[in-house]
């Protein structure tokens, strides 16, 4: 079984620029959450995703936005980059909203320049 | 709001015991304990629901004091593949703000050593 993948697994921008984000979850997970995990901050709630509609989101601009496909797929918009967006984004998945175990993405590191 | 974790950090010997404490300033319905290696994803340890019931995963263990709002992860007879951050992620009641938000601290650093 394929675990959560995310691409790109690298990714470098510029100030100013937009980053997309993609992740797919484990085969039959409907949820989706992602993570925004920086030099010494731990994990940060970004976002959660469940069947097609955003159910919560952590305390983040609103440059930061997303969505979740029909396949429960899921993307990761970051509008106009910040230096301190540089960090490695998670995402994970689970197969009911709430109190289920994560699984989670190798990530994608995002570097902005 | 983030749960705090402590210790920040703990060095042990091959076959030493930690406790790693997670505090919320939140009504908890459940906690999550998950390992996180260098360079990987973190990984599933377990999760606890209310009811202060302690649950188990080869020699580590946990248990979740509801009233209290923490929960206490116990490493017995602790192995080199141990070593990682560990972090607590807590989730409040439904119909709160709190309700699907996997908060997770800081993290404790653990490190083994043979």
């Amino acid at each position: 079984e394929a675990g959560v993948t995310q691409s790109p697994t690298h990714l470098i921008k510029t100030r100013g620029q937009q980053a997309t984000l993609r992740c797919s979850p484990i085969s039959g997970h409907t949820s989706v959450y992602w993570y925004q995990q920086a030099l010494g901050l731990g994990l940060q709630f970004l976002l959660w995703y469940d069947e097609g509609e955003e159910r919560n989101r952590g305390n983040f601009p609103p440059r930061f936005s997303g969505r979740q496909f029909p396949n429960y797929s899921s993307e990761l918009n970051v509008n106009a980059l910040e230096l301190e967006d540089s960090a490695l984004y998670l995402c994970a998945s689970s197969w009911k909203a709430t109190n289920e175990k994560l699984f989670f993405g190798s990530g994608t590191q995002l570097s902005v320049l | 709001q983030q749960p705090v974790q402590s210790p920040q950090a703990v060095i042990l010997r091959e076959g030493e015991d930690a406790v790693i404490n997670c505090s919320s300033s939140k009504a908890l319905y459940s906690v999550h304990w998950y390992r996180q290696k260098h360079g990987e994803a973190p990984v599933f340890l377990m999760i606890l629901l209310k009811g202060g019931e302690q649950k188990g995963h080869e020699k580590i263990s946990a248990s979740f004091n509801e009233k209290k709002q923490q929960s206490s992860l116990y490493l017995t007879a602790s192995q080199l593949s141990y070593s990682g951050t560990y972090f607590c992620g807590t989730e409040g009641y439904a119909g709160g703000t709190s309700y699907g938000k996997l908060t997770f601290g800081q993290g404790t650093i653990l490190t083994v050593h043979p």
